[in-house]
């Protein structure tokens, strides 16, 4: 089963307006983490924004929220103002404990974001 | 300046054949990674090291061998090169396992 799970394999949004992406999570470790990168046509990868499981707030970066919903499991990021820079793949990831007892980081398939002007 | 630098960046070669890809940060951080994004863009962790000791082996090939001479570095060697060896390659760091990582730029392997 997939721990990560973004449903969305592409989404378009006006410039200037917001955006959110969508991500759920599946793990049985309490002390967990979830993360967000941005990977631009460019094809480096850009950490934006960290969410702990025990983190009483929304984690908050700039124009990036995270909007984490633990009782559903989710960790949707919003972007607000959206730019014609933000247009790229943004990956949602989990780190949890393995069996094994090291932190395990596990990857979404991606969601394409298209900006219009 | 660089904070997690890969070379090379391409890398073309035949069936068969051996490679490495070197990977060093400027960061001090302890932990460092190899994953593998294949054509579909699915980034997939393949190995970890902590403070040079492995700590994350993922059902990776044992053609794969990754080493680890000192904090700074974690390099990639692949023996007998296989078609579906191609894809994207990235190194990343982090200050210590489940933090947020630093990625390098990716290294891009073709086998002919």
């Amino acid at each position: 089963a997939q721990k990560i799970t973004q449903t969305q394999p592409g989404m378009f949004v006006q410039e200037k307006e917001a955006v959110t992406l969508d991500c759920t999570y599946d793990t049985s470790d309490p002390s967990y983490g979830l993360f967000w990168y941005k990977q631009p046509s460019s094809g480096e990868m850009i950490f934006l924004i960290y969410q702990g499981s025990y983190d009483q707030q929304n984690a908050t970066e700039g124009r990036y929220s995270l909007n984490f919903q633990k009782a559903r499991k989710s960790a949707n990021l919003v972007i607000s103002a959206s730019q014609l820079g933000d247009s790229a793949m943004y990956f949602c990831a989990m780190r949890d404990l393995a069996s094994g007892g090291s932190y395990i980081p596990t990857f979404g398939r991606g969601t394409s974001l298209i900006v219009h002007p | 300046d660089t904070a997690v630098s890969q070379t090379p960046k391409y890398l073309v070669t035949q069936m068969g054949n051996d490679k490495s890809i070197k990977c060093e940060q400027n960061l001090g951080h302890d932990t460092m990674y190899w994953y593998k994004q294949d054509s579909k863009k699915f980034l997939k962790i393949m190995f970890s090291y902590n403070n040079k000791e492995l700590i994350i082996n993922e059902t990776v090939p044992n053609r794969f061998s990754p080493k680890s001479p000192d904090k700074a570095h974690l390099n990639l060697h692949i023996n007998s090169l296989e078609l579906g060896d191609s894809a994207v390659y990235f190194c990343a760091s982090s200050q210590d396992p489940g933090q947020p990582q630093h990625f390098g730029d990716g290294t891009r392997l073709s086998i002919l």
